[in-house]
């Protein structure tokens, strides 16, 4: 099972920011928070990851609360092609060993 | 860099018939997977190998699936026989291998969408 929650779907407006949250309030130590998204009829795309602190990459940023129970990833400027599939995850960095379980994910619609 | 390789991309058989898909990893990636996504839902994995040996199938229903994956490097999922349910797109994914993933991401195919009528 996956060991996140997200909302089921959201909207936002073509220039705004989107805000996608996650829980993960059962995240281990030596676990990772990954962002994949979706877009129809293509496989999932990485977006981010984090540990602990705030990253940001020339996609998003990930904002991880200090407690590491939840975190938002940030599209600053949404725009039309960012329709789709949004996947929180949580997995150790190290891939070998580890399973990577999708759960359902948020549809983002994102609206001219 | 060539990305992770499938094909077919389309596959439509009836019940009861077989169906095999391929994946050709990135080069260098030891570890492979293969997700089912059913309309609407969110990747299942079915099967992850590391190298050629089998880290986790605890979710593939092995009275019907197999997958292989020889020499570590290119992989096979088949369905023998094939029913309405498995209806769906059949992902592959490879990553880099363990102590050596700058950030542990997963690399997708674009997927064979399996159609059972």
């Amino acid at each position: 099972d996956a060991k996140t929650t997200q909302p089921t779907s959201m909207d936002c407006a073509e220039g705004r920011a989107a805000n996608l949250p996650c829980n993960h309030s059962t995240i281990s130590g030596n676990e990772y928070v990954y962002w994949y998204r979706q877009i129809h009829s293509q496989g999932p795309q990485y977006i981010i990851h984090g540990l602990k602190n705030n990253e940001t990459n020339e996609m998003a940023s990930l904002i991880i609360t200090e407690d590491r129970k939840s975190s938002t990833l940030i599209l600053p400027h949404a725009t039309l092609r960012d329709t789709a599939v949004y996947y929180c995850i949580v997995r150790p960095r190290n891939t070998g060993g580890f399973k990577t379980i999708f759960g359902a994910g948020t549809r983002l619609f994102v609206k001219a | 860099e060539a990305g992770v390789a499938q094909s077919p991309r389309y596959k439509i058989i009836e019940k009861r018939q077989s169906v095999a898909f391929w994946c050709n990893p990135i080069s260098g990636h030891a570890t492979l997977y293969w997700y089912q996504q059913i309309l609407g839902q969110g990747p299942k994995l079915l099967i992850q190998f590391q190298n050629n040996g089998v880290v986790d199938d605890s979710q593939l229903p092995k009275d019907r699936f197999s997958a292989e994956r020889l020499k570590g490097v290119d992989s096979t999922l088949k369905i023998q026989p094939a029913k309405l349910e498995d209806s769906a797109v059949y992902l592959c994914a490879s990553s880099f291998p363990p102590g050596l993933a700058e950030t542990g991401e997963l690399f997708f195919g674009e997927g064979s969408r399996l159609t059972v009528l």
